[in-house]
Formats: structure tokens, C-alpha cells, sequence
């Protein structure tokens, strides 16, 4: 069957330390992954987007990577500080209608 | 730019009741969506819309209805709600459908049925 499996629910981290959260997925061939942060009581936010001839893709202090074999995508942030405590999710398109499928999310708190 | 706007932000319905869950765009996106969000299960394609006058089946749609009369406005009908529809509702759009582009999601509706 298709998942797409964000592995961790939840990251505790300290300030200043990367945070690496991982979204493998099964039965799918997505072109694009996509990930997206979500804070409390509000809508998810697009933050990246990486194609699969994309080895790695990066804004700031963020970094993602995307490993058709391995069928993995990897999300860090680095030098992390309590303002990115959110929930992380990933996202493919690969759904029945060929829709953007989600990943359940991992929640990351960032402790000063 | 309001971007995605969405009423109520919360709800609360009796059995059998029926409401209209509204959404807004001001971006003159084609496509429009519509997902709830239970804890554990992520967020799940409800009905979606690639214009004005085309809406289709997501991967939950019983339960709901949609139309889409204009580019700007995708409302959500629960006809007769259920305990089971208790979640969260976001709508999204975006440029394109089946691309890379990315969903600019609305704020949210929590709805309890009871």
C-alpha cells in the first residue's frame, strides 16, 4: 500500500543544535516533495519545495534533501531556535486524484 | 493581499444540523481545495475544484458537498452532520493542480459536532 510515514511525532532539541526530521515514503514515484510548517491554530505554511533530480535544496537556515532511492526526504534546520517549535510536514503528490498527500507531521519543540 | 480567508473559525453543530463552511481567495487561483485535519491522521483531501464551475471527490467526500461559482469563493456544505465530521477544516489553493506549486491554506475551521 502507499504511505508516506514522518518517522519521529515529536523532536525535542536544544537551541543552537540541527534539527533533521526525516519523511520516507512507500509506493510512490513523486517528481516534487514538498514541506510545511504549521503552527498552533493555523493553516500549514509552504516553506520548500525539491524536485527528485534534486539532491538538496536550501533557504537559509533550512535544508532539505530527497533520495529517490532511499525514498527519503530529510529536513534540517540548523542552529535552531525556540521560534521554529512547530509541526513539520512533508507532502507529495501521489493521492488517488492525484492529489498532494500529507504526511501525519512531526511536532519539534526547541528548548533555550 | 488577504491571501486564503475561511468562516467560522469555530463551530459547533448538533446531530443532523447543516452548515456552510466559507472560503476565500484573492490570488486568482484556478484551484481550490478543501481538507480536514484529525489528530493522527493528517490532513485529508475532502472535495477539490481546478476552476469555476468543476469541482471533483477528494479521498473523504462522503458527508460533503461543494460547488465553485466563481474563481474567489469554494464553500464546504455538511448537509447533516455527524460526530464523525468533528475536525478541523482548511481550505487551500494554488496556481496550478498536479504540479509543483505550492497550497496557500486558509486559517481554519474547528467544528465539533455534538
Amino acid at each position: 500500500s502507499q504511505k508516506i510515514e514522518q518517522n519521529s511525532e515529536a523532536l525535542n532539541i536544544q537551541e543552537g543544535k540541527t534539527a533533521t526530521l526525516t519523511c520516507n515514503y512507500t509506493n510512490y514515484s513523486p517528481a516534487y516533495l514538498q514541506w510545511y510548517r504549521q503552527d498552533p491554530g493555523r493553516g500549514p505554511v509552504f516553506l520548500l519545495l525539491i524536485r527528485e533530480n534534486e539532491k538538496e535544496k536550501r533557504k537559509e537556515r533550512l535544508k532539505v534533501t530527497f533520495d529517490t532511492t532511499l525514498k527519503q526526504s530529510l529536513f534540517h534546520i540548523t542552529a535552531s531556535q525556540p521560534a521554529d517549535s512547530a509541526t513539520y510536514l512533508c507532502a507529495l503528490y501521489g493521492g488517488s486524484q492525484g492529489n498532494l498527500i500529507f504526511g501525519k507531521g512531526t511536532k519539534l519543540s526547541v528548548k533555550p | 493581499n488577504a491571501g486564503v480567508t475561511q468562516t467560522p473559525k469555530f463551530q459547533v453543530l448538533k446531530t443532523g444540523q447543516s452548515m456552510t463552511l466559507q472560503c476565500a481567495q484573492d490570488m486568482n487561483h484556478e484551484y481550490m481545495s478543501w481538507y480536514r485535519q484529525d489528530p493522527g491522521m493528517g490532513l485529508r483531501l475532502i472535495h477539490y475544484s481546478v476552476g469555476a464551475g468543476i469541482t471533483d471527490q477528494g479521498e473523504v467526500p462522503n458527508g460533503y458537498n461543494v460547488s465553485r461559482s466563481t474563481t474567489e469563493d469554494f464553500p464546504l456544505r455538511l448537509l447533516s452532520a455527524a460526530p464523525s465530521q468533528t475536525s478541523v477544516y482548511f481550505c487551500a489553493s494554488s496556481t496550478e493542480f498536479r504540479t509543483s506549486a505550492e497550497q496557500f491554506f486558509g486559517p481554519g475551521t474547528r467544528l465539533t459536532v455534538l
